[in-house]
């Protein structure tokens, strides 16, 4: 089992739609937790930073983390064309320097 | 651009041969990593330095491959006899090492093996 787990979809919405990314993890020692941007062949753009459990907005997006569940998501409202991309999760642990990435999840938005 | 940046964008090399990427930090960050992904996962951590020491390294950095950062500011990294299997983007990330900052990414050096 891998210690973060995503599905790569893809994922396909309409514009204006909301959408809904999430990561499970295993590794009950993660803290921070991250989602990054990445259009293709680019590197990947932070988007969303948490620290520990809770909820954290920015504009159309939100980010919630879990840890009691070990789960994190990412939400997106009215969702734009610009929005398509692979959106990747990450965590870290608290003394530790080494990201860890989920796979990615490739979203489009339809005009 | 006051960002990572990172040389070159693309390299193509044959097997075996060696290849030397470069990566800028965002400046006065004194933490920087390095990072792989390969075509449909996400990055892989290599390793990581404070300042010029370098502190962590992945199991997947294998002999082959060595990193510097001999001033404390830009470094390089390098791989030995490439393999096709080194073939993936090649991610370089900076942090100012201050409380709960997070890492921030430069475009990335992709590298072919023919």
């Amino acid at each position: 089992q891998k210690e973060v787990e995503q599905d790569p979809g893809p994922l396909s919405v309409p514009e204006g739609a909301i959408v809904s990314l999430n990561c499970t993890y295993s590794n009950s020692a993660f803290q921070y937790f991250m989602w990054y941007r990445q259009y293709s062949r680019k590197g990947p753009e932070l988007l969303m930073y948490t620290y520990s459990s809770g909820n954290k907005e920015d504009g159309r997006f939100t980010a919630q983390v879990d840890k009691s569940s070990k789960y994190i998501s990412l939400f997106i409202r009215d969702s734009q064309p610009s929005d398509s991309a692979t959106y990747l999760c990450a965590m870290r642990q608290g003394g530790s320097e080494k990201l860890v990435f989920g796979k990615g999840t490739k979203l489009t938005v339809n005009p | 651009d006051t960002g990572v940046s990172q040389n070159p964008r693309h390299k193509i090399t044959k097997r075996g041969q060696n290849v030397t990427f470069r990566c800028d930090p965002i400046s006065e960050h004194n933490r920087l990593y390095w990072y792989r992904q390969t075509l449909g996962q996400g990055p892989e951590f290599l390793t990581y330095f404070q300042n010029e020491a370098q502190l962590e390294k992945s199991r997947l950095l294998s002999d082959r491959f060595s990193a510097e950062r001999p001033k404390g500011s830009f470094s390089t990294l390098e791989i030995q006899r490439t393999e096709q299997g080194d073939s993936a983007m090649y991610l370089c990330a900076s942090s100012s090492g201050a409380g709960r900052d997070t890492q921030y990414f430069g475009p990335g050096t992709r590298l072919t093996v023919l």
